[in-house]
């Protein structure tokens, strides 16, 4: 079946612009994770839906980061007035149980 | 504060050499450990998950052990399609609830034909 999606996955911006970055998750999956991972960092956690509940959001790195899921299904995160700091990969996950996590194939942010 | 490391930084090894990675991990309650490929260029792929010590899963060439501090990712007889950066990461207990899992830096492993 399908897996997780992601678009775009490359997005060159300049400093100070606003970015969107998308994610479909696979058909069912009730927990969605935004990630990011930098050049020599791991992975780390910024944002999980589950279901109908509010976001848990303690892993966003400044208020100019923010995520939305609409309908339970889709979701954008969005990083305004981007700074060079924010050039990363941008991974998203869904999970079925919220115990396994899928992975989509990123999108690499570069921020000039 | 929960921590994961991964060692070695980096393997390199012959085709049908076998060998270990290791993940230490210091969690206040480890509800699930997971291991995950990534090649360059693309998302983690899963691989295992432990949930309890002395759990072991197996694939193809893979296998995976976990104690009540380490887990180990067993290599044998690799080929140079095993070549990837293979990473650990733990999901903790707790009231949160969240989920969201807590990654090492991850062993980058080249195996040469």
């Amino acid at each position: 079946g399908a897996g997780v999606s992601q678009s775009p996955s490359n997005k060159v911006t300049e400093k100070g612009k606003d970015v969107e970055l998308r994610c479909d998750p696979i058909s069912g999956h009730t927990a969605l994770y935004w990630y990011r991972q930098s050049l020599g960092q791991g992975l780390e956690f910024l944002i999980y839906f589950q279901g109908n509940s509010a976001p848990d959001k303690s892993g966003l790195p400044s208020d100019r980061f923010s995520a939305e899921r609409t309908g339970g299904s889709v979701s954008t995160l969005t990083i305004q007035r981007t700074q060079q700091e924010d050039s990363a990969v941008y991974l998203c996950a869904s999970s079925l149980d919220g115990d396994t996590q899928y992975f989509g194939p990123g999108t690499r942010l570069t921020v000039l | 504060e929960d921590q994961v490391t991964q060692s070695p930084e980096a393997l390199r090894l012959q085709e049908g050499e076998s060998s270990s990675l290791n993940c230490s991990y210091t969690v206040s309650g480890l509800r699930g450990l997971f291991w995950y490929r990534q090649d360059p260029g693309k998302g983690p792929e899963f691989l295992f998950t432990l949930y309890s010590a002395g759990e072991e899963k197996e694939k193809e060439r893979l296998k995976a052990t976990l104690t009540k501090k380490e887990s180990f990712l067993h290599i044998t007889a690799p080929k140079p399609e095993d070549s990837a950066t293979y990473l650990c990461a733990v999901q903790v207990t707790g009231d949160t609830g969240r989920r969201a899992l807590t990654f090492g830096s991850g062993t980058r492993l080249q195996v040469q034909p």
